[in-house]
């Protein structure tokens, strides 16, 4: 099976530029998640979709951070405007039924650098 | 306190040797752990899942305790490609399973 796809893999920006991720999740998981992961740090979870529903996003930082999932499969995560510590890993990934049972599959990521 | 915390070693063993870790957490709704790994720079991947009678995966062990809220992972016979960062997940309910990390332990396994 395909697993997690997510583009692009590096992102140079300066700071308060914008910036998008796409992430297209295992066929059939209907839970996709967002985490942003800085060096020497565990995966922060940004947001969490059931299909095209928000489940959690108490940790996305809603003045400069959205994410969209509006037809349940592959979403769309935006910082506008970037700061310098949103120098991270941006990690997707996706699970069957919430993940509770079978775990959760990432994505590659997109390792995003802020100038 | 964070929801789920880890030491974050380095834990420095030699091939052949056992090295156990482990990870609490503080939400006691939590109902659901695993144990991912992570290689450098790359993303993590799902090694186990930890069941309450505590499973085996060859020589990977993983148990829970939930009067004390903390699982462990036992590596036995270590090898020089466990080399890794050792990341555990909680799971607590919240309308769905909410999964939240740790920050990961650290295994360097020389020769």
């Amino acid at each position: 099976e395909a697993g997690v796809a997510q583009s692009p893999r590096y992102k140079i920006i300066e700071k308060r530029q914008s910036v998008a991720f796409w992430c297209n999740p295992i066929s059939g998981h209907a839970t996709l998640y967002w985490y942003q992961q800085i060096l020497g740090q565990g995966p922060k979870l940004l947001i969490q979709f059931q299909n095209n529903g928000v489940v959690d996003d108490s940790q996305l930082p809603k003045d400069r951070f959205s994410a969209e999932r509006l037809k349940g499969v592959d979403s769309t995560l935006k910082i506008q405007p970037a700061k310098l510590e949103d120098s991270a890993v941006y990690l997707c990934a996706s699970s069957l039924a919430g993940g509770a049972t079978y775990g959760y599959t990432f994505g590659s990521g997109t390792r995003l650098t802020v100038v | 306190r964070k929801e789920v915390e880890q030491d974050p070693g380095p834990f420095n063993v030699p091939e052949g040797a056992t090295v156990a870790f482990n990870c609490t957490y503080s939400n006691s709704a939590s109902q659901s752990f695993f144990w991912y790994r992570q290689d450098c720079r790359k993303e993590p991947k799902l090694l186990m899942s930890v069941y309450s009678s505590g499973n085996e995966d060859g020589r990977f062990t993983a148990q829970l305790n939930r009067a004390s809220q903390y699982i462990s992972l036992l590596i036995r016979d270590s090898k020089l490609s466990d080399s890794a960062t050792y990341l555990c997940v909680a799971n607590r309910r919240g309308g769905s399973y909410i999964p939240t990390f740790g920050r990961g332990t650290s295994l360097i396994v020389h020769p």
